[in-house]
């Protein structure tokens, strides 16, 4: 079984430019929960996107968003960049009440 | 407000003897714990988990304690291994299986 994979590996943009990071869930999986793991820190809520639609997000500003597509895989959008949104940028995936959350390996974002 | 938190950033352990990682909580409501495993460069990987209606879950090596009365959690790693070095994060479910997590502890094993 194909875990979750996450494209690109690493991305490197400048200051005020676009990051568009995507994310495959494993198959069966309805759900996808995206986290940032900014140097030093935790691992902190984005979003949580199930059957096509945003369910939560976490205490990010709007320029941070993403959708679901129909075959459930995911995007994840950061306008306006800044140097802080460097950070590696996970993506799970389950099927709802299914503990625990399967993680890809992450986009390293680097702006500069 | 950090629910969940991991008040250790490292710990480091002789090869064979125990490794005890701690978490501590805040919110009485959470019923589930989960502990992850993080090696660089690759995602978290599930560890063990430990329902509130339990003091004790066991899996090989690795055990999770449970004290309600103090909200507190403890891994334990017992023999610890090399191969154990990476990074640990506790976790509670908030909403549905969106995941708290703790700061994380570095776990070094040395020969």
């Amino acid at each position: 079984e194909a875990g979750v994979t996450q494209s690109p590996t690493h991305l490197i943009k400048t200051r005020g430019q676009q990051a568009t990071l995507r994310c495959s869930p494993i198959s069966g999986h309805t759900s996808v929960y995206w986290y940032q793991q900014a140097l030093g820190l935790g691992l902190q809520f984005l979003l949580w996107y199930d059957e096509g639609e945003e369910r939560n997000r976490g205490n990010f500003p709007p320029r941070f968003s993403g959708r679901q597509f129909p075959n459930y895989s995911s995007e994840l959008n950061v306008n306006a960049l800044e140097l802080e949104d460097s950070a590696l940028y996970l993506c799970a995936s389950i099927s709802l009440g299914q503990s625990p959350l399967h993680f890809g390996n992450g986009t390293r974002l680097t702006v500069t | 407000d950090q629910q969940v938190k991991q008040n250790s950033p490292s710990l480091s352990v002789q090869e064979g003897r125990i490794s005890i990682l701690n978490c501590d909580y805040t919110n009485s409501m959470f019923d589930y714990f989960l502990w992850y495993k993080k090696y660089p460069a690759e995602g978290p990987t599930f560890l063990i988990s430990i329902s509130s209606i339990k003091d004790k879950n066991e899996d090989g090596r690795f055990t999770v304690f449970l004290n309600k009365s103090a909200k507190h959690l403890s891994l334990h790693i017992v023999p610890s291994q090399p191969g154990d070095s990476a990074v640990y994060f506790c976790a509670a479910p908030a909403v549905a299986d969106k995941l708290i997590f703790g700061t994380g502890t570095r776990l070094q094993v040395f020969p």
